[in-house]
């Protein structure tokens, strides 16, 4: 069964640094998502991105992130000078359907990539 | 505004016995809800969805749940707990809020499946 994929699982960074979480999300999919999930709290949407633009963010989506598809496969998440409170995992997720669409398809998500922020 | 609520943040279990996991939502139209499980290191897996088809809906591993508009509750159960059974479950309400369909997670509920 295709699979949403991750890298890195776990990421380690200094305070101010810039990272990039990488996921490639299942092939003949257009919708991509990222979530987060700090420990011991809800996971909280953060964007959608379709047709190489965002189509939805939620406000902790501030100019620190940015979302990219650089090339065919690939869906990013880049945070700049990160910050303690960015440490979370997050995930990335696609679907066949998107957030406008008369269809909810479910969401399908990567194990994730567990970011630490020191 | 839709919203979901997962009342308990623990449940417990013996191995054998049923599991109920809680969840009520708060949707300004006809939803549709989710449920998720995220075993330790591990993604989030679907279990089943509910799409305003059947209000009763079977997911994978012997998982059931029951959309019940009247009570706002789309409640997990199953009859007999598996020790593989443990894991983080999370309820998820998606609704066409502002034009767009963004899934709404709940704070999650941690069964623990004692042998």
């Amino acid at each position: 069964e295709p699979e949403v994929t991750q890298t890195p699982s776990h990421q380690v960074t200094q305070m101010g640094q810039e990272v990039i979480l990488r996921c490639v999300p299942i092939s003949n999919h257009l919708y991509f998502y990222w979530y987060r999930q700090i420990l011991g709290q809800k996971v909280e949407f953060l964007v959608s991105f379709y047709n190489n633009e965002i189509s939805e963010k939620s406000e902790i989506f501030d100019d620190q992130f940015s979302v990219e598809r650089p090339d065919g496969s690939n869906f990013t998440l880049k945070i700049r000078s990160t910050k303690l409170e960015d440490s979370a995992m997050y995930f990335c997720a696609s679907s066949s359907a998107g957030p406008r669409s008369s269809y909810n398809s479910p969401l399908h998500f990567g194990n994730g990539t567990r970011l630490t922020v020191t | 505004a839709q919203s979901v609520t997962q009342l308990d943040s623990h449940v417990s279990v013996s191995e054998g016995t049923p599991v109920l996991l809680r969840c009520n939502y708060s949707s300004s139209y006809s939803p549709s809800l989710f449920w998720y499980v995220q075993h330790p290191n591990k993604g989030l897996q679907l279990l089943l969805k509910y799409t305003s088809a059947a209000t009763l809906v079977k997911g994978i591993n012997g998982f059931e749940a029951e959309f019940k508009k009247s009570e706002t509750s789309f409640h997990l159960t199953k009859p007999s707990a598996h020790m593989s059974d443990a894991a983080e479950y999370f309820c998820v309400v998606s609704d066409r809020t502002g034009g767009s369909y963004i899934p709404t997670f709940g704070r999650g509920t941690s069964l623990i499946v004692h042998p």
